[in-house]
């Protein structure tokens, strides 16, 4: 059964600490794995890896996927209140992506 | 905002009734998908539909069903609704009919439904 797994379920941080998300995949004809950042409301995008061994970038966030260990990891430098939220991992195959559970993150200042 | 627009926002009914959720997709996007977000089951995908054709189908009930109309919006019809219904409906939309090669997809708010 195709799976994702995140960890931690959550997690309570500092502002200016860096943290590092996981996620671990089981996904049949695996293709490409997304990250999801959902506040209130709707999961915003953020990355998009298809490719192993190369990070992508956006501003403190960056992540990076290992095809050969199935996993990827977000990590949030210098965190900030504005970055609580729930951090979503899916993994895609065909047209369905598989999300996991899900990270709670919660940045106190 | 994603340019994803779902209504209603919040619904309330009783059991054994049916709703119907409305979303209408990004300017451009031939895709439509379905999730559901339960506090126990997490984001779970029902259905995807292209360009008015069923494309891809998950874990959607019997008792669910939607469609896609011709000009591009998608509505889920929710029947016999029990109380393990209640979640959060999420639209999202995309440009091609599948995710791979870019293809992100845009998620809308969101349809609470509370069911009672």
């Amino acid at each position: 059964e195709d799976k994702v797994v995140q960890s931690p379920l959550s997690l309570v941080v500092h502002e200016g600490d860096t943290v590092t998300l996981n996620c671990s995949y089981e996904v049949t004809n695996f293709r490409s794995l997304l990250w999801y950042k959902q506040e209130k409301k709707a999961p915003t995008f953020l990355f998009m890896l298809t490719s192993s061994g190369i990070e992508k970038k956006s501003g403190r966030l960056s992540s990076i996927l290992d095809k050969k260990e199935l996993f990827s990891i977000l990590n949030i430098t210098a965190t900030q209140t504005g970055d609580s939220a729930i951090y979503l991992c899916a993994g895609e195959y065909g047209n369905k992506l598989v999300f996991g559970a899900g990270t709670i993150l919660r940045v106190k200042s | 905002d994603s340019g994803v627009t779902q209504t209603p926002k919040h619904l309330i009914t009783a059991t054994g009734q049916r709703v119907t959720l409305r979303c209408s997709p990004r300017s451009g996007d031939l895709s439509v998908y379905w999730y559901q977000q339960s506090l126990d089951q997490g984001l779970q995908f029902l259905i995807q539909y292209y360009n008015g054709e069923e494309r891809a189908k998950g874990n959607i009930l019997e008792r669910f069903s939607a469609q896609q109309f011709p000009d591009l919006h998608s509505e889920l019809n929710l029947s016999s609704l029990e109380l393990g219904d209640s979640a959060l409906y999420f639209c999202a939309s995309s440009v091609g009919g599948r995710i791979f090669s870019g293809n992100t997809i845009y998620f809308g708010e969101g349809s609470w439904l509370t069911v009672v």
